[in-house]
């Protein structure tokens, strides 16, 4: 059975930051397209970033660039997102998804709070 | 970046109604779209990937076409448990994008 399970939300302030994680069994993380999308309370979904499965390549939405960082640890089998210099506009749950046609399996999610 | 537009925003309709929710691209992607039902709390569901194709296990009732810029997601008898938000995607460009959401109501 595929599972991702999320980890590391929380509480920051602004300009913190924070590492989410995600934890995968039943796959193996490298094998896949790897993605991170956020859904603010009560608003849709974002698409945050990308990790191709050789870990080659990456891409992150505008309003991350430059702050946020994804990464994998195939040993681990978990992908992560740094996030840096975070702002109240961040302030989301955070899901992992794995893309095989559409996004297929997803996690349940990591709240993220940016407040002072 | 490539701006997905859904209409209508929100939608009321009966147990039984036919249903379509349409996806603008603000430009040409193929036939690079997915769909997902999101129930609250509850993480999104993949109904149909490269615009047409039904994932494994959802039921036949959902459908969807379209290429180019401009795509649809048919329902074609509601059921109760169809009540819930439905978001398109476009997975053509390296940033991803999603609509903005049609929130599905029971009238």
């Amino acid at each position: 059975e595929v599972q991702l399970v999320e980890s590391g939300g929380g509480l920051v302030q602004p300009g913190g930051s924070l590492r989410l994680s995600c934890a995968a069994s039943g796959i193996t993380l490298g094998s896949y397209w790897m993605h991170w999308v956020r859904q603010a309370p009560g608003k849709g979904l974002v698409w945050v970033s990308r990790m191709n499965s050789d870990g080659s390549s990456s891409s992150y939405a505008d309003s991350v660039k430059g702050r946020f960082t994804i990464s994998r640890d195939n040993a681990k089998n978990t992908l992560y997102l740094q996030m840096n210099s975070l702002r109240a506009e961040d302030t989301a749950v955070y899901y992992c998804a794995r893309e095989l046609g559409g996004f297929d399996y997803w996690g349940q999610g990591t709240l993220v709070t940016v407040s002072s | 970046d490539i701006q997905m537009t859904q209409s209508p925003s929100s939608l009321s309709a009966s147990v039984g109604d036919r249903v379509t929710i349409t996806c603008r691209a603000s430009q040409s992607i193929g036939r690079y779209v997915n769909w997902y039902q999101q129930k609250p709390g509850k993480a999104p569901k993949v109904l149909i990937y490269t615009a047409s194709s039904l994932q494994s296990g959802v039921p036949s009732r959902f459908s969807g076409s379209g290429s180019g810029t401009d795509f649809t997601l048919t329902i074609s008898s509601l059921q109760p448990e169809d009540f819930a938000t439905y978001y398109c995607q476009q997975s053509y460009s390296s940033t991803y994008t999603f609509g903005q959401g049609t929130k599905l109501e029971i009238k």
